[in-house]
């Protein structure tokens, strides 16, 4: 069965520091993967997706960039944290059978920026 | 441009009353739809999709769904409410030609013993 990880799962950082977050997944091959980032009482706001390795697509322009390394492993990054990047990570995996896609999420990493 | 509305933000049932909560779309084609929960803290678990075919869905934990597209709804709903069910659920759309998916904003949910 597949499953995905994210670590670390809490992160206190000062503002101006770097950010580096991973998720990974297993059980299975070439997945979509995505990053959401959910402030408080809100909804979740679609950050990067990826569909293969080096392949990304940023859906909002921010301090923040994403890689994928490998096939199964999807990085957020950021040289200098700002206050509001505070809020809870979310990675999410997803693969296409035929035109049906189904995303499945990660436990989710918070990060508070001081 | 696709969009998912949830009316409520919070709603509050007694332990063991019915729940429906609210979902209404706006896509030109036929949708993906979703429903997931999320617990305090933690990731969003899928409770139950629709793609084609019945229009009434079965989930998880004895959820279940209805697809309207007369109302451009997706309301989930459970005959008996759990104390274990509170959380938070949010309604998701996609579409056959994008990766994507579009979330409502979320409608938490108490219950009280």
């Amino acid at each position: 069965s597949q499953t995905i990880h994210q670590w670390p799962a809490t992160l206190v950082q000062p503002v101006g520091s770097p950010l580096s977050l991973e998720c990974t997944v297993e059980g299975t091959s070439n997945p979509n993967l995505y990053w959401y980032r959910q402030a408080a009482g809100r909804g979740l706001q679609l950050l990067f997706y990826s569909v293969g390795i080096g392949q990304i697509s940023s859906e909002v322009p921010q301090n923040l960039s994403a890689s994928r390394p490998q096939d199964r492993q999807f990085i957020l990054s950021s040289k200098k944290l700002l206050l509001s990047d505070s809020g809870f990570y979310l990675c999410a995996w997803s693969v296409k059978t035929g035109s049906q896609e189904t995303q499945y999420f990660g436990p989710g990493t918070r990060l508070l920026v001081l | 441009a696709q969009s998912v509305t949830q009316p409520d933000i919070h709603i509050t049932v007694s332990e063991g009353a019915s729940l429906e909560l609210r979902c209404n779309y706006s896509y030109g084609a036929t949708p993906y739809l979703f429903w997931y929960v999320q617990s305090p803290g933690q990731g969003l678990q899928l409770l139950l999709k629709y793609f084609s075919g019945d229009t009434l869905v079965q989930g998880i934990k004895g959820f279940e769904a209805e697809f309207k597209r007369s109302q451009s709804s997706f309301n989930l709903r459970k005959p008996s409410v759990h104390w274990s069910d509170a959380a938070e659920y949010f309604c998701a759309v996609g579409a056959f030609n994008t990766d994507k998916l579009i979330f409502g904003t979320g409608t938490r949910l108490q219950v009280f013993p």
